[in-house]
């Protein structure tokens, strides 16, 4: 089965600063996705960004981007320029490309929780 | 676009009662869809998860169940609600094809007293 791990429980960045949150995970399928969610206070669970398993390209949105390390199963998001508002628990997620009836679902980190300083 | 709906967002029940969740998506056809619990300050947990009408797979054995009687309405029951019931009760659905991401509903905030 496979698993994600986020080691960092809380993070904490000065506002405009860039922090780096991270996650690992251990599967032996070749082909997956990966997915980085935001949960603000508010609790809604927000899909910041994706990775496809096969795309070597590093996917980027806006302040968000991640490191993608296949080999080293490692999948990190970078928070640039970081505002008020990126405050939130940060999910790390995985999910087969296998879409049998079992593997539809996806497997999540415990989280950590980002602050921001003013 | 799509939208997906949960109520009521707030819900406080005695031990003992029922619990009726609802959730519902508009705009797609038939999506995969789950029904997750966060206790305050932790991770998610997969509770029931459905990828079409009728089979519904459940991933923690407890007091709820889940039914789907139709193709983009997901229900989260209890017969009789216990104390560790208490949470955040999130909804969400995904396409069938990939990338598979998945779409949460506001969330229900379930107190059992």
């Amino acid at each position: 089965a496979q698993t994600v791990t986020q080691s960092q429980p809380e993070m904490s960045v000065q506002e405009a600063e860039t922090v780096t949150l991270s996650c690992t995970y251990d599967t032996s399928e070749s082909d997956y996705y990966l997915f980085w969610y935001k949960q603000p206070p508010s609790r809604q669970m927000i899909l910041v960004i994706r990775q496809e398993a096969y795309k070597q390209q590093n996917a980027t949105e806006n302040r968000f981007s991640v490191n993608f390390q296949k080999a080293a199963k490692s999948f990190s998001l970078k928070i640039s320029d970081s505002q008020l508002g990126d405050a939130a628990m940060y999910f790390c997620a995985y999910r087969s490309d296998i879409s049998n009836f079992g593997n539809e679902k996806l497997t999540f980190g415990t989280g950590t929780r980002l602050t921001i300083i003013p | 676009s799509q939208t997906i709906h949960q109520w009521p967002a707030t819900l406080v029940q005695p031990v003992g009662s029922p619990l009726s969740l609802e959730c519902t998506v508009e705009g797609t056809s038939n999506p995969n869809l789950y029904w997750y619990r966060q206790a305050a300050g932790r991770g998610l947990q997969l509770l029931f998860y459905s990828v079409g009408i009728g089979q519904i797979s459940s991933e923690v054995p407890q007091n709820l169940s889940a039914s789907r009687p139709q193709d983009r309405q997901f229900i989260l029951s209890s017969k009789k609600l216990l104390l560790s019931d208490s949470g955040f009760y999130l909804c969400a659905w995904s396409h069938r094809a990939p990338p598979h991401e998945q779409y949460f509903g506001p969330g229900t905030r379930l107190t059992v007293t």
